[in-house]
């Protein structure tokens, strides 16, 4: 079946380095997006990607969608503390507004 | 707007309760859904609605049923509580069930089975 996978799990920082988690679909995915888990919260949307090699920034997070649309990345430039949290892709599954989600990049920074 | 709300926080119930996980949402959604979370599997789609009567089973069904009498609420029932269901339970909604739509998350419910 359709398999939505992340990597790494897991991610230590020192405060102020960079951070890519990357996403890859075992299927063409019409769209990705990606939310972002607090510690102890819920899931928040920040962004979706609809087009073939598509960029978008957002402040210091800049998110990539692949040429063949079945991989994405999320690159967080200088981390603060405030970027803990799990980063979750997810992909449509069944077009019926259900989302695939990856298992999280949980990002950790080091003051 | 509240937004998407779940109640209760927290529960922790013996092998074989039964039980309902409340969520509602004052968006006028369409699409409304069931997510558990367990430590490293991400978030695992139980069941979902694309509207009012309409319900299905997602990725992990087995013990819950859902029902969607009106667009604001979408229950979740364990119908015979087992330790395997301990989780974390995210409702989810979005304004129609078209993929193109961000979803909105409730703040979950913390469930433990004893």
């Amino acid at each position: 079946g359709q398999q939505v996978m992340q990597i790494p799990q897991y991610q230590h920082v020192q405060e102020g380095e960079d951070f890519t988690t990357y996403c890859n679909s075992s299927t063409t995915l019409s769209n990705i997006q990606w939310y972002k888990q607090r510690p102890g919260g819920h899931p928040v949307f920040l962004i979706q990607l609809v087009k073939s090699g598509e960029v978008k920034k957002q402040k210091r997070l800049t998110f990539q969608f692949g040429e063949a649309k079945k991989n994405s990345s999320l690159h967080i430039t200088a981390t603060q503390t405030t970027d803990v949290g799990t980063y979750f892709c997810a992909g449509p599954q069944g077009g019926q507004g259900n989302l695939i989600f990856g298992k999280g990049t949980k990002l950790s920074v080091k003051p | 707007n509240a937004g998407v709300t779940q109640t209760p926080k927290f529960q922790v119930l013996k092998t074989g309760q039964s039980m309902t996980l409340q969520c509602a949402q004052d968006m006028n959604h369409e699409y409304m859904s069931w997510y558990r979370q367990d430590p490293g599997m991400g978030l695992r789609l139980i069941h979902y609605s694309v509207g009012a009567g309409i319900t299905d089973q997602g990725e992990v069904p087995n013990g819950y049923n859902v029902s969607r009498s009106t667009t604001e609420d979408f229950p979740l029932r364990l119908l015979s509580a087992a330790p395997s269901q301990t989780s974390v339970y995210f409702c989810a909604s979005s304004p129609s069930g078209y993929s193109y739509n961000e979803q909105f998350f409730g703040p979950g419910t913390r469930l433990t089975v004893l």
